[in-house]
């Protein structure tokens, strides 16, 4: 069952504009959400995170938004630049319950920018 | 460079066979994960330990087990190894195991069993 889901494999954005990354997820329970960022040859990177009791956070060009009636997320990253061509990882906290760190990750969404 | 090492960084072996990652976290965390990425497919989470114990678990196969010793640093230990355990290995770190902590990931371990 996935419970994070980035249904977009691949995106690819011109220079200058802007890049919308799509999650949705499942389970109502999750009250805490991160973007990861993956070179090849790296692990993934911190990015931006969110938590449930707002629904927008932004940090220079990047902006999480949080639609919890959807149970849906989205990062916007403007202006893209080439350096930013990676994967994008979307992410949710286990539950405040399981009293654990893990993150459940969506499949990843590869970013093409091109010059 | 994130503070998580992993090693080895490529490790090829044949089916059947044992093998042991290894992960040391950054310094002063005391949780470590360990996540599996197989080909097109997400992260998926394995294991968390948290100052030497058991944490959460995921789906994680009976022939897999890890451990996290005194010293903080952690061992994935993979036998009985088949060609669907191909995949790269990441270990991560975070201060503690609370919810909103953020994890630190290694540059991961690339397993190909032939």
């Amino acid at each position: 069952d996935q419970q994070v889901k980035q249904n977009s494999p691949s995106l690819s954005v011109q220079e200058g504009r802007i890049s919308i990354l799509n999650c949705d997820y499942t389970n109502s329970m999750f009250d805490y959400f991160l973007w990861y960022k993956k070179y090849p040859a790296e692990g993934p990177t911190f990015l931006i995170s969110i938590s449930s009791i707002k629904d927008k956070n932004e940090d220079g060009r990047f902006t999480v938004f949080l639609n919890k009636s959807a149970k849906h997320l989205s990062l916007h990253i403007v202006p893209s630049q080439p350096g930013d061509s990676a994967v994008y990882f979307c992410a949710a906290s286990a539950p405040r319950a399981s009293n654990t760190g893990k993150l459940i990750f969506g499949q990843g969404t590869t970013l093409q920018v091109k010059p | 460079d994130s503070g998580v090492t992993q090693t080895p960084k490529h490790l090829i072996t044949a089916t059947g066979q044992r093998v042991t990652l290894r992960c040391s976290p950054r310094s002063g965390d005391l949780s470590v994960y360990w996540y599996q990425q197989s080909l097109d497919q997400g992260l998926q989470f394995l294991i968390q330990y948290y100052n030497g114990e058991e944490r959460a678990k995921g789906n994680i196969l009976e022939r897999f087990s890890a451990q996290q010793f005194p010293d903080l640093h952690s061992e994935l230990n993979l036998s009985s190894l088949e060609l669907g355990d191909s995949a790269l290995y990441f270990c991560a770190s975070s201060t503690r195991a609370g919810p909103t902590e953020k994890l630190f990931f290694g540059s991961g371990t690339q397993l190909s069993v032939l």
